[in-house]
């Protein structure tokens, strides 16, 4: 699997758009951007993935760069609860066992 | 999304004792369950991969004899921690997947403190 980096923290305005970025410079065709966040002191929870196109759910946006070569997960208007540790994850989503390797991620603060 | 529970949250144990973490997918069949650690201020790291049926798959540097998996069904996976430790004290988190073609969800964690 590619490698990927984040920034190790960062801070946020609650109410505001959180936007976490990653870079992925060395991710294949067949990748996908997985991502994902825990809580402190929980499992981690699945955000949202995306191949090439911009992604959108209940949770958050994925906007992926035209080179695939980093993207950035957006929290439109962050709450205190949405502070937790962010990971974004390059993998091949259909091998046989293909498996979810963490990085260090970006510890996001929401500051009221 | 799919629920995966693991039991108990928390567990202290004596050194030198064994203990079981049970995974479980409540709502789907997991193919495969993958099994994570984690030690404070440290990101996740995966131990071992299991498929129903088979034998795991130990991560280089994993002990399989002293973190004895077991996937004997299609919604439970045990972890048996052998012969704990203090040094195994940590965070153990178990993930599911139903199938390649669906995403993995995790268990909350259990936290294991070894006297």
């Amino acid at each position: 699997d590619a490698k990927t980096t984040q920034p190790t923290s960062m801070d946020c305005a609650e109410g505001r758009a959180a936007n976490l970025p990653c870079n992925h410079s060395t991710i294949s065709g067949n990748e996908y951007v997985y991502w994902y966040r825990q809580i402190h002191s929980q499992g981690p929870q699945y955000i949202i993935h995306g191949l090439k196109n911009n992604e959108t759910n209940e949770m958050a946006s994925l906007i992926i760069t035209e080179d695939r070569k980093s993207s950035t997960l957006i929290l439109p208007h962050a709450t205190l609860r949405d502070t937790a540790v962010y990971y974004c994850i390059v993998r091949v989503a259909e091998t046989s066992y293909d498996k979810v390797i963490f990085g260090p991620g970006t510890s996001l603060s929401v500051i009221p | 999304g799919a629920v995966v529970s693991q039991h108990p949250s928390w567990v202290i144990c004596k050194s030198g004792t064994s203990v079981k973490i049970e995974c479980r997918s409540l709502d789907f069949q997991a193919t495969t369950m993958f099994w994570y650690r984690q030690f404070p201020k440290q990101s996740l790291m995966l131990m071992a991969t299991s498929n129903e049926g088979s034998k795991a798959t130990y991560e280089q540097g994993v002990e399989k004899d002293k973190f004895l998996i077991n996937h004997a069904s299609l919604t439970l996976s045990t972890l048996t921690v052998t012969s704990a430790h203090p040094e195994d004290s940590s965070f153990y988190i178990c993930s599911a997947r139903a199938s390649r073609w669906t995403e993995a969800f995790f268990g909350q964690g259990t936290r294991l403190t070894v006297v």
